[in-house]
């Protein structure tokens, strides 16, 4: 089993739809949990972070962690065109002083005008 | 701008011939790593650094060799003992060692085999 498991996808919507994103763990020692979007030939992107269990909002952009289920989600409201890429969950725990992170395999998501 | 400069984008290997990828940093950030990018898979952590003339081996070193002579600078050899190299590789950055924070990333070097 892998320790962080995501839907490749892919997953195609209309403009203007809220889009949610997926990824379930197994490492309880995960404490740190990451967004990234990544656009094709192109390096990751973060888009937010979070410790907390609960919700993070930043704009069009909602991360929610729940710790108990081991799930993380993304949320992206008012979808745009320009949204379209993969998107990839990661976690992090600390081992042996250095950070080490896991990431999902991402989900390629199209928004279709 | 201060970020994570990669090069070259691309890169052709020939059989037996070690490459070298750079990854430059203007970040003043402690901690660089390495990863490799498969077609339908996460990014998987080759090396790391975490201080100058510092580095640690990740889940998938072998037939990889890396150096940090410089703070700013991180290269990533691709030895011929590599024998999978085709790949997307990802440098990323962080401001200072261990506790957890965001990673940062460069654009990318994409290495084909001739």
């Amino acid at each position: 089993q892998k320790e962080v498991e995501q839907d490749p996808g892919p997953l195609s919507v209309p403009e203007g739809a809220i889009v949610s994103l997926n990824c379930t763990y197994s490492n309880s020692a995960f404490q740190y949990f990451m967004w990234y979007r990544q656009y094709s030939r192109k390096g990751p992107e973060l888009l937010m972070y979070t410790y907390s269990s609960g919700n993070k909002e930043d704009g069009r952009f909602t991360a929610q962690v729940d710790k108990s289920s081991k799930y993380i989600s993304l949320f992206i409201r008012d979808s745009q065109p320009s949204d379209s890429a993969t998107y990839l969950c990661a976690m992090s725990q600390i081992i042996q002083g250095a950070q080490k992170l896991v990431f999902g395999q991402g989900t390629r998501l199209t928004i279709n005008p | 701008d201060g970020g994570i400069t990669q090069s070259p984008k691309y890169l052709f290997r020939k059989e037996g011939q070690n490459v070298t990828l750079s990854c430059e940093q203007n970040l003043n950030h402690d901690a660089m790593y390495w990863y490799r990018q498969d077609p339908g898979q996460g990014l998987r952590l080759i090396y790391y650094s975490q201080i100058v003339n510092d580095f640690q081996k990740g889940d998938i070193a072998e037939g990889y060799s890396v150096s940090r002579e410089k703070k700013e600078s991180f290269p990533l050899t691709v030895t011929s003992a590599q024998k999978n190299p085709t790949a997307f590789y990802l440098c990323a950055s962080t401001r200072s060692r261990g506790g957890n924070q965001p990673q940062h990333f460069g654009d990318g070097t994409r290495l084909s085999i001739l």
